[in-house]
């Protein structure tokens, strides 16, 4: 099955600094990569993704890079604020309807 | 739109006991929904996936016997923690999707907490 490994497992940043956050899969079908923000003990809320036929997408501080060869994909926050401060979530799928495999997570902690 | 809720948010129950935990989409009509299960400061780890009229399929582990799963509309999926013990002490998200080219995502509903002593 698809494993997902995700890197760092926390990340602590200046405010206004970048923030980078890096996840590798193992199947080569997979073909949808969300990422989730989660807030401490909230839902997890989906705040950007990416298809297997596009290489980039960005939406105002937030972008996602996908590397089919390489089969990896990063998650990176431009000029960070402390609302930011969450754990974020890496996933892969193969296809519509089928299951998301989960990283295991980056606690990002944005410093005032 | 998109809205994935759960019921109840909390709930402490004692050992042996079953607690059921519902999640529904309120706009739009779910063909899948899946449960998670997500220990503290833990990844989210998937139990089953279900489909409305259908049975779920579960992963591999998860005791279907203890852990039974009912979807049976559109709208409308259940958990069954049947015989809970301490150990299934943890956070129960369902998310729910509605299929369709594009319109794949998963929306998660928030949580349930489970607490058996």
């Amino acid at each position: 099955g698809e494993n997902v490994e995700q890197h760092p497992s926390t990340l602590s940043v200046q405010e206004g600094d970048s923030a980078v956050i890096k996840c590798t899969y193992s199947d080569s079908a997979s073909n949808y990569f969300p990422w989730y923000k989660q807030e401490l003990g909230k839902r997890p809320q989906l705040i950007i993704d990416i298809r297997s036929n596009v290489g980039e997408k960005k939406d105002q501080r937030i972008a996602v890079t996908l590397n089919k060869t390489a089969k990896h994909f990063s998650l990176h926050i431009t000029e960070t604020q402390p609302e930011d401060s969450a754990v974020y979530f890496c996933a892969a799928r193969k296809a519509a309807g089928n299951k998301l495999t989960f990283g295991g997570g980056t606690r990002v902690l944005v410093k005032p | 739109g998109a809205v994935v809720s759960q019921h109840p948010s909390r709930v402490i129950c004692k050992s042996g006991t079953s607690v059921k935990i519902e999640c529904r989409s309120l706009d739009f009509q779910a063909t899948t929904m899946f449960w998670y299960r997500q220990f503290p400061k833990q990844s989210l780890m998937l139990m089953a996936t279900s489909n409305e009229g259908s049975k779920a399929t579960y992963e591999q582990g998860v005791e279907k016997d203890k852990f039974l799963i009912n979807h049976a509309s559109l709208t409308l999926s259940t958990l069954t923690v049947t015989s809970a013990h301490p150990e299934d002490s943890s956070f129960y998200i369902c998310s729910a999707s509605y299929g369709g080219s594009g319109t794949d995502t998963q929306y998660f509903g928030p949580g349930t907490r489970l607490t058996v002593l």
